[in-house]
């Protein structure tokens, strides 16, 4: 089993719908999480951390559960532009990239 | 501000050559990690360096890589006796502080062993 799981997706949405990803981790002594994504050929783009008490940043919301060791991304209208694989990080002294979950914003 | 530089951007060498990979990372950043990325595969951790010294080795393929990084600041991975299973991207990143920060990626070397 993976130390960090992600769907790999494809996940096929129109425009301006809402989607959310999930992605769990298993080592309990991870510490700092993030979201990455990426573009096709290109490298990974820091797109947020994220925070136990949960954060936004504009149409984009990530939260991290503890207990169940899991963390979300929720896009929310989203555009074109969103579309790119999406990577969860989790960090115990070493980060640990999951795989990405590609999305695919369709007109 | 100058983000994350690597080079060369695409490097196609014969098989059994060496070939060494530089990255600069950002000014004033003191871990830099190196991976690779394999075409439609996920991130393959390689090396992690806090200033000069490397903690983390523990995703070196086998002996015929190495790295290392000098004056806390441009590293260099070095693959000898390529084999055409090294063919891949490999990405370079760097974060400000201890290995809990976030990173930032250098746009990769293409590396393609005919």
């Amino acid at each position: 089993r993976k130390e960090v799981e992600q769907d790999p997706g494809p996940f096929n949405v129109p425009e301006g719908a809402t989607v959310a990803f999930n992605c769990t981790y298993s080592n309990s002594a991870s510490q700092s999480f993030f979201w990455y994504r990426q573009d096709c050929r290109k490298e990974p783009k820091l797109l947020m951390s994220v925070y136990s008490s949960g954060n936004e940043d504009g149409r984009f919301t990530a939260q991290l559960n503890r207990a169940s060791q899991y963390i979300s991304l929720l896009i929310r209208d989203s555009k074109l532009s969103d579309s790119a694989t999406y990577l969860c990080v989790t960090n115990a002294g070493k980060s640990t990239f999951g795989d990405g979950t590609t999305l695919t914003v369709k007109p | 501000g100058a983000g994350v530089s690597q080079s060369p951007s695409n490097k196609v060498t014969e098989k059994g050559k060496d070939v060494e990979l530089r990255c600069d990372p950002i000014s004033g950043h003191t871990a830099l990690y190196w991976y690779r990325q394999s075409l439609g595969q996920g991130l393959e951790f390689l090396i992690y360096f806090q200033g000069n010294s490397a903690p983390d080795k523990s995703g070196l393929p086998s002996d015929r890589f190495s790295a290392e990084r000098t004056g806390g600041s441009v590293s260099t991975l070095t693959i000898q006796r390529t084999q055409q299973e090294d063919s891949a991207v490999y990405l370079c990143a760097s974060s400000p502080g201890g290995a809990l920060d976030e990173q930032y990626f250098g746009p990769g070397t293409r590396l393609t062993v005919t």
